[in-house]
């Protein structure tokens, strides 16, 4: 049982590159995150789902776009990178028939904007 | 949202007993109360959930008084290896709810 798993965990770009962070959970969960971690900083939510075909804004949405096609994956894309996207990106997932607020996290991407 | 507000740093020593209060004042009706210990370079990992009174595992304690508006993360004899931040989190994830993170306690355990 893989959990939640996050691909690529390390990756640079220059500003105005594109690229897409990988979010994939095996436990069925139809709740899906994802939140940014800047250093020595809390977590914020960029976006979440709460099921297939169903995404919706968290805090800070601006200059990311998700889609939800599967319950296992909810990719993040990033659509023209700037420095200030430069952070640890955690995804997160939860079961939704619990209702409860458990959250299972990835082990994180690490994104550095040049 | 119901937002959470935590003191930013507590300084332990091994063996003692650690308390972590958070406030929600706003706390919704369906809102649990969920507490996540992370570590630096990892992901946030689940510690305890609750949504009334208390709660107890084999790792801490969740002391949540009547009017839900605060709760008190319990550590028994905390040592080096739960150095950490720890966060709060109320919501529920049914319904649309958004889950957001305060800005957490870092718990500083030393010998």
């Amino acid at each position: 049982n893989a959990g939640v798993t996050q691909t690529p965990k390390f990756q640079v770009l220059k500003t105005g590159q594109s690229m897409t962070l990988q979010c994939a959970q095996d436990m069925n969960h139809e709740y899906m995150s994802w939140y940014r971690q800047d250093p020595g900083m809390g977590l914020r939510l960029i976006h979440y789902s709460v099921g297939a075909g169903i995404t919706d804004q968290g805090e800070v949405p601006n200059g990311y776009n998700v889609s939800r096609s599967t319950t296992e994956d909810f990719p993040l894309r990033l659509l023209s990178a700037a420095p200030s996207q430069t952070s640890v990106y955690f995804c997160a997932s939860s079961s939704g028939a619990q209702n409860t607020g458990e959250l299972f996290f990835g082990e994180g991407s690490r994104l550095t904007v040049l | 949202l119901a937002k959470t507000t935590q003191p930013i740093s507590m300084d332990s020593y091994e063996g003692q007993e650690v308390n972590i209060t958070c406030s929600h004042n706003n706390i919704a009706t369906n809102d649990y109360i969920t507490w996540y210990q992370q570590f630096p370079s990892q992901g946030p990992r689940f510690i305890i959930q609750g949504y009334k009174t208390k709660v107890t595992n084999e790792v801490a304690s969740l002391f949540i008084p009547a009017d839900r508006k605060s709760s008190t993360l319990s550590l028994p004899r905390v040592s080096l290896s739960d150095t950490a931040v720890y966060y709060c989190l109320v919501g529920f994830t049914g319904g649309g709810n958004k889950l957001t993170f305060g800005t957490g306690t870092q718990l500083k355990v030393e010998l």
